[in-house]
């Protein structure tokens, strides 16, 4: 299997523009989760989703962000619009419902937001 | 506040010896524990996992579980440099035998040749 896949793997972006952040789950994982990552606040979740339905949306910091599982292959994060304090590395994961949650991380996208 | 507490480092130790990684975490319902490396500028890898008391060893890796203390640790026997890197403790949040972790901030370990 390929793994996860993220795109794009860099993102520089001007204040105010729209992002949107791409990513593919392990084939047969039945859960995904968005992830940011900063040095001052580590790896925060985002959002997850089970079976392509959003469970838990309450780390998403404000209306800017917004998420989407339109079917079991893709997921977007998309943030509209970007301010500078956005700038992190977004990971997306996914795990299998079996398995005692065991996740496995894409490369990630790192966001810079002038 | 559901809350998993690392030490950030840095670690260092001499190549060949043990480093130990310490976590602890709030939630007495947490079911699954789980050790991630980072290395700067990667994404997260799964390198150990553990359910039960007690330890669970793989490799030159032995993860150690107290629930009672709730506390779990990494130990790397005969460090090597490519250990380097920084190591997350992750812990289902409670209820969580499906679904989401809590990752503490990380600890760093340098390994010195």
């Amino acid at each position: 299997d390929a793994g996860v896949i993220q795109s794009p793997r860099h993102e520089v972006t001007e204040m105010g523009q729209e992002v949107t952040l791409r990513c593919k789950p392990i084939s047969g994982h039945d859960y995904l989760f968005w992830y940011r990552q900063t040095m001052m606040r580590g790896l925060e979740l985002l959002i997850y989703f089970n079976n392509n339905v959003p469970i838990d949306d309450s780390g998403m910091p404000e209306d800017r962000f917004s998420a989407k599982m339109p079917n079991a292959s893709f997921s977007t994060l998309k943030i509209q619009p970007s301010e500078p304090r956005d700038s992190a590395v977004y990971f997306c994961a996914s795990s299998l419902t079996s398995g005692g949650n065991e996740q496995f991380f894409g490369p990630g996208t790192r966001l810079t937001v002038l | 506040q559901k809350e998993v507490e690392q030490n950030s480092g840095p670690l260092s130790v001499p190549e060949g010896a043990i480093a130990s990684l310490n976590c602890t975490y709030s939630d007495r319902g947490s079911q699954s524990f789980f050790w991630y490396r980072q290395y700067s500028g990667k994404s997260p890898e799964l390198i150990m996992s553990i359910y039960s008391n007690g330890d669970k060893e793989d490799g030159r890796f032995t993860a150690q579980l107290n629930k009672a203390s709730q506390y779990v640790s990494l130990l790397i026997r005969d460090s090597q440099p490519s250990d380097s890197a920084t190591y997350l403790c992750a812990v289902t949040a409670l209820g969580g035998s499906q679904g989401n972790l809590i990752f503490g901030k990380g600890t760093k370990l340098s390994v010195k040749p």
